[in-house]
């Protein structure tokens, strides 16, 4: 099985701001992904994040707005510029290992 | 690209009841295949999971699902719900291509007393 963390938990942004998500996970793991979950929505892959590479992003989303970074092994940032209220979701990372998908706890975000 | 659709957006089924929540996927090979639950304010846990093998898996909660490639379907089933069972479930498809995986939107379980 594998632990992934997020920081922050949650957080409440004004428009035309910036906020940073943290994702740590306890294993060394090539691929991470990032997904977003808008209110009463599904899941939606925002982009895959291979360490020391590019990250690969869905179509409908762009870099100059979830910029993703992959320091390591077992770190990730996504990072939501420039939000608006439409921007307001649920952020969670996941990794896949033996087989099995796994998500961290989630980012709560609301745009004012 | 594979794609997953879940026509009923939502179920109610009284306790005690039957259940199966629908889900069909669409890619050109055989797909990897999972069923999540999410509920009311908590993340999302797996339920079962299909790779290859026996078509018909077990899993957690007393569920189990059916893979039928002729039907392109993977339906969720439980013989008997509870009260507890009220909840969001995510059909999704992966592949063996890389390990993404996409969810269909979802069918909100609704519980009658």
């Amino acid at each position: 099985s594998a632990v992934i963390s997020q920081k922050p938990s949650r957080d409440i942004c004004q428009r035309g701001t910036s906020l940073t998500i943290q994702c740590q996970v306890d294993s060394q793991v090539t691929m991470m992904f990032w997904y977003r979950q808008q209110p009463g929505q599904s899941l939606t892959l925002i982009a895959t994040a291979n360490q020391g590479s590019e990250a690969t992003y869905e179509s409908g989303f762009v870099i100059d707005k979830f910029p993703i970074s992959r320091p390591n092994l077992t770190f990730s940032t996504l990072t939501v510029s420039n939000m608006s209220p439409e921007d307001s979701s649920i952020y969670l990372c996941s990794l896949e290992a033996g087989n099995e998908q796994f998500f961290g706890p989630g980012t709560r975000l609301t745009v004012l | 690209a594979q794609s997953v659709t879940q026509p009923d957006i939502h179920i109610t089924v009284s306790e005690g009841a039957s259940l199966e929540l629908r889900c069909n996927y669409s890619y050109g090979a055989t797909p990897y295949l999972f069923w999540y639950v999410q509920s009311p304010g908590q993340g999302l846990q797996l339920l079962l999971k299909y790779f290859s093998g026996d078509t018909l898996v077990q899993g957690i909660k007393g569920f189990e699902a059916e893979f039928k490639r002729s039907q392109s379907s993977f339906n969720l089933r439980k013989p008997s719900v509870h009260w507890s069972d009220a909840a969001e479930y995510f059909c999704a498809v992966g592949t063996n291509r890389d390990d993404k995986i996409i969810f269909g939107k979802g069918t909100r379980l609704h519980i009658l007393p």
